[in-house]
């Protein structure tokens, strides 16, 4: 079983619409969570933290369900450029600073 | 500055022949790192260097071989690659406040004739 999982979609979202996905980690001892964003042919970049209590950021919400081991990533109002592989991403405190990245979601967003 | 800026932006090379990569950070960061990442896959942590010095190697092959000279700049030393080496090579740093904050650069693209 891989550490951190994903569906790779992908997922085509009309112009305008919500489209939301998890992330499912095998690790109980996982400590810290993110979103990062790659767009075709370009680096990863942070999209945003994954807190406990859940935390929003513009037309972005990402969730942390502990007891299921899974986080999630919504986005509202979906705009062309939202158009992008999602990585999920897990650390382990003794990993060190290594990040586990899941294999990423796809997702189109479509006119 | 808050880039993390990569040269070259594509490389050709040989098996037989050596070669370096090149990264750069003004941002203060004190970790660095080096990813592997093949197409419609996710970023494969290489080495990760902490305070100049080598914290991490994922058993990566010693025909890669990681240098920091100092706390702005990561090299990767390439020697008698393989085919299979092709990929992007990403560095990566962050700041000892967020470790998990990692800044990117646009890679290399690497390939191996």
């Amino acid at each position: 079983r891989k550490e951190v999982e994903q569906d790779p979609g992908p997922f085509n979202v009309p112009e305008g619409a919500t489209v939301a996905f998890n992330c499912t980690y095998s690790n109980s001892a996982s400590q810290s969570f993110f979103w990062y964003r790659q767009d075709c042919r370009k680096e990863p970049k942070l999209l945003m933290s994954v807190y406990s209590s859940g935390n929003e950021d513009g037309r972005f919400t990402a969730q942390l369900n502990r007891a299921s081991q899974y986080i999630s990533l919504l986005i509202r109002d979906s705009k062309l450029s939202d158009s992008a592989t999602y990585l999920c991403v897990v650390t382990v405190k003794a990993a060190g600073n290594k990040l586990t990245f899941g294999g990423g979601t796809r997702v189109l967003v479509k006119p | 500055d808050t880039e993390v800026t990569q040269t070259p932006k594509h490389l050709v090379m040989g098996m037989t022949n050596k070669k370096s990569l090149k990264c750069e950070q003004h941002m203060g960061h004190r970790a660095m790192y080096w990813y592997k990442q093949k197409a419609k896959k996710p970023p494969e942590l290489m080495f990760v260097y902490s305070y100049e010095k080598l914290s991490i190697n994922e058993s990566v092959p010693s025909r890669f071989s990681p240098e920091c000279p100092n706390s702005s700049l990561l090299n990767l030393h390439l020697h008698a690659l393989q085919p299979e080496d092709s990929a992007l090579y990403l560095c990566a740093s962050s700041p000892p406040s967020a470790p998990y904050e990692q800044y990117f650069g646009p890679g290399t693209r690497l390939t191996v004739t």
